[in-house]
């Protein structure tokens, strides 16, 4: 039960895009379609973003979108906009109804 | 609204054992499983262990087998997280989320603190 490995940080003007890996085994990312991520405000609790790979919940907007290769997930922001400044984990299930986060990466809007 | 309240969260000795609750509203409980998920401080999140709807499957991380017991009172609206055993590296938010493999909503979270 290793945790996924993310970019520790990331950065973006706004209006562009920023693209987080991801990276897991074929035990957990490569193995199933069930990745999901969450931003995570400083003192707040985390949101549900992206989940099975590239669905977003109701009222996440458009702007959030989520892919996988192999064993890699990506979680990609367009048009950055300064709430977008935040903390992002990846999660995927990992067999037997376990599920493992990913290490997080701070998003930061220049 | 839906909405998930944690409880029961505070200062414990090494070796000590407490009780969180998670207090659930604005849903039908019965029918999700529910995960508690954990965030050191300044630290990532770190996932805990999840519970089937009728309480028929419990799973652990590694760290926490044989010490945290989940269980949930689907009459009562409730989540649980016994532990036991404690250590400072059990130090955390904890936060209650409902799911599994797309957990939504979460609660705002109770502070465990281990320390002698």
């Amino acid at each position: 039960q290793s945790a996924l490995t993310q970019p520790p940080s990331a950065s973006g003007s706004p209006g562009q895009s920023v693209t987080i890996s991801c990276s897991g085994t074929s035990s957990d990312i490569g193995g199933y379609n069930y990745v999901s991520w969450y931003q995570q405000h400083p003192g707040k609790a985390p949101k549900l973003m992206i989940y099975e790979v590239s669905k977003r919940p109701s009222g996440v907007p458009d702007r959030f979108s989520g892919s996988k290769s192999g064993n890699t997930a990506s979680l990609t922001v367009s048009g950055l906009q300064a709430e977008d400044e935040a903390d992002y984990y990846c999660n995927s299930f990992a067999g037997s109804n376990n599920y493992v986060f990913g290490t997080g990466t701070k998003v930061t809007v220049l | 609204e839906e909405q998930l309240v944690e409880s029961g969260g505070g200062l414990v000795q090494p070796g000590g054992s407490l009780r969180l609750s998670c207090a659930a509203s604005g849903f039908t409980f019965s029918i999700f499983w529910m995960t508690w998920v954990r965030q050191a401080p300044g630290k990532g999140l770190e996932w805990v262990a999840n519970i089937k709807k009728d309480g028929s499957e419990k799973n652990y991380v590694d760290s926490v087998k044989g010490r945290f017991t989940i269980s949930r009172d689907n009459a009562e609206n409730s989540l649980y997280l016994q532990m036991n055993s404690l250590r400072a590296e059990d130090t955390a938010v904890y936060y209650c989320a409902r799911g599994s493999y797309a957990m939504a909503p979460w609660g705002q979270g109770t502070l465990v603190t281990v320390s002698s």
